[in-house]
């Protein structure tokens, strides 16, 4: 079974700089999809971004990039120009082609954003 | 779209009681899944379907955990009787085949019961 880790348990940025959520899992597939989910206090998971595994250009949503390195099976999420309303918890994801559509997902990681 | 509905969105009950959770998927998603979350043990995953037939329910927790979809538009998760342990927020979540759009999650229920 696939396994997803999100090693931080939590992370601080200062409003306008960047920060890196980091994500790895450990597969034996070749293609797959990739998802951070955003938790913010109201507890709606809301999608950020979403990765093919046999795309090599990584995702890019607005401020939200991934940084995906298929052999090391890495997923960071960058976020740039970091603001107030960036403050969530961050859930890393992964889908097996082979698992219908489930979705194994990470520990989380508590973004606190500093005015 | 509305999205994925669950309600309610809050549940206070008794030890012992039955407690209900709707959810109504996205119309056209043919998965459902539900999840429970805790600070504990984050997301798991308790029970899915896949055209209203359930696929995986490995992740229900024991037999006073149960769920139905009778239709496409609607599901429940039942606890019953309830306990303190199962203080939670449960979420359900809905996805078309491929998946590649990932779920839409509904707002989830917190249960907490006393």
């Amino acid at each position: 079974a696939q396994t997803v880790t999100q090693s931080q348990p939590e992370m601080s940025v200062q409003e306008a700089e960047t920060v890196t959520l980091s994500c790895t899992y450990d597969t034996s597939e070749s293609d797959y999809y990739l998802f951070w989910y955003k938790q913010p206090p109201s507890r709606q998971m809301i999608l950020v971004i979403r990765q093919e595994a046999y795309k090599q250009q990584n995702a890019t949503e607005n401020r939200f990039s991934v940084n995906f390195q298929k052999a090391a099976k890495s997923f960071s999420l960058k976020i740039s120009d970091s603001q107030l309303g960036d403050a969530a918890m961050y859930f890393c994801a992964y889908r097996s082609p082979n698992a219908g559509n489930m979705l194994t997902f990470g520990g989380g990681t508590r973004l606190m954003v500093k005015p | 779209d509305a999205g994925v509905i669950q309600s309610p969105r809050h549940e206070v009950t008794e030890m012992g009681q039955e407690v209900t959770l709707r959810c109504k998927p996205i119309s056209g998603h043919d998965y459902l899944f539900w999840y429970r979350q805790t600070m504990m043990r984050g997301l798991e995953l308790l029970i899915y379907f896949n055209n209203n037939v359930p696929i995986d329910d490995s992740g229900m927790p024991e037999d006073r955990f149960s769920a139905k979809m009778p239709n496409a538009s609607f599901s429940t998760l039942k606890i019953q009787p309830s306990e303190p342990r199962d203080s939670a927020v449960y979420f359900c979540a809905s996805s078309a085949t491929g998946g590649y759009r990932g779920y839409t999650f509904g707002s989830g229920t917190r249960l907490t019961v006393v």
